[in-house]
C-alpha cells in the first residue's frame, strides 16, 4: 500500500515536449508539494497546494503547471522541455498546512531530456 | 543562497559505532528541523525532528541536538547498523511557512 505514489518512475523525452508527471496520496493528507532535486542534489520545493488551491509557488518557469483535481491528487505538467529540465522530480503530502512539518514522499520520477 | 548546509558529503563509520552528522543553518527565523534518510531510487522518509524549543530529542537510537546560538544541529546514530547506510538531508522550517530548506545531503556508510 504505497502512500505517495507518482508516475511515471522514468520518463526520457525530446527537447520541445510536453509532458506530465502523476501524483497520488491515499493518506488522507491535505497538502501536497512538488520538488525538484537538480544534479546538485539540492532538493528544493516548487508547489504546494492545500485542499486543491496553491500555496506555495517558488520561481519556477511558467513551463510548469500544477494540476490538483482533488486534494488526493497533484498532478505536473510540463510544457516545451528544456535540457535543464532534467532531474528527479518528487511529490510529497502533509496532514496540515503549518501544523505538520513532517512531509511523506514519493518515490520520484527520473526525468531526462535530450 | 544555501540556508541549510551539510558540509559533509559523506561519512564512513564501522557497524556498532556512533554516527554523527552535521547540519548548519543561517535563517534564525527556522524553528523546526528534520532529519530524512533516503536510499536510492526511493524518496526521503522522515527520521526524526526537533523543535527550537529544545535542544535535544531522542528516538531510539536516533539522537537530534540543537544549538541555536550556533545555528547547528547534528544526528546521532547510536549504534550504527548497515541497514542505515543511506543519504541523511537536514531540513528546516519557519513558523507559519510549510515550506522545507533541505541541505545537500550526507552520505552515510555503515561497514561491518
Amino acid at each position: 500500500d504505497t502512500a505517495v505514489s507518482q508516475t511515471p518512475k522514468y520518463l526520457v523525452t525530446q527537447m520541445g515536449n510536453d509532458k506530465s508527471i502523476k501524483c497520488e496520496q491515499n493518506l488522507g493528507h491535505d497538502t501536497m508539494y512538488w520538488y525538484k532535486q537538480d544534479s546538485k542534489k539540492f532538493l528544493k520545493i516548487m508547489f504546494s497546494y492545500n485542499n486543491k488551491e496553491l500555496i506555495i509557488n517558488e520561481t519556477v518557469p511558467n513551463r510548469f503547471s500544477p494540476k490538483s483535481p482533488d486534494k488526493a491528487h497533484l498532478n505536473l505538467h510540463i510544457n516545451s522541455l528544456e535540457l535543464g529540465d532534467s532531474a528527479v522530480y518528487f511529490c510529497a503530502s502533509s496532514h496540515f498546512l503549518y501544523d505538520s512539518y513532517e512531509q511523506y514522499f514519493g518515490p520520484g520520477t527520473r526525468l531526462t531530456v535530450t | 543562497d544555501q540556508q541549510v548546509k551539510q558540509n559533509s558529503p559523506s561519512l564512513s563509520v564501522q557497524e556498532g559505532r556512533i554516527s554523527i552528522l552535521n547540519c548548519d543553518y543561517t535563517n534564525s527565523m527556522f524553528d523546526y528541523f528534520l532529519w530524512y534518510k533516503k536510499y536510492p531510487a526511493e524518496g526521503p522518509t522522515f527520521l526524526i525532528s526537533i523543535s527550537s524549543i529544545k535542544d535535544k530529542n531522542e528516538d531510539g537510537r536516533f539522537t537530534v541536538f540543537l544549538n541555536k546560538s550556533a545555528k547547528h544541529l547534528s544526528l546521532h546514530i547510536v549504534p550504527s547498523q548497515p541497514g542505515d547506510s543511506a543519504v541523511y538531508f537536514c531540513a528546516a522550517s519557519a513558523r507559519n511557512t510549510d515550506k522545507l530548506i533541505f541541505g545537500t545531503g550526507t552520505r552515510l556508510q555503515v561497514f561491518p
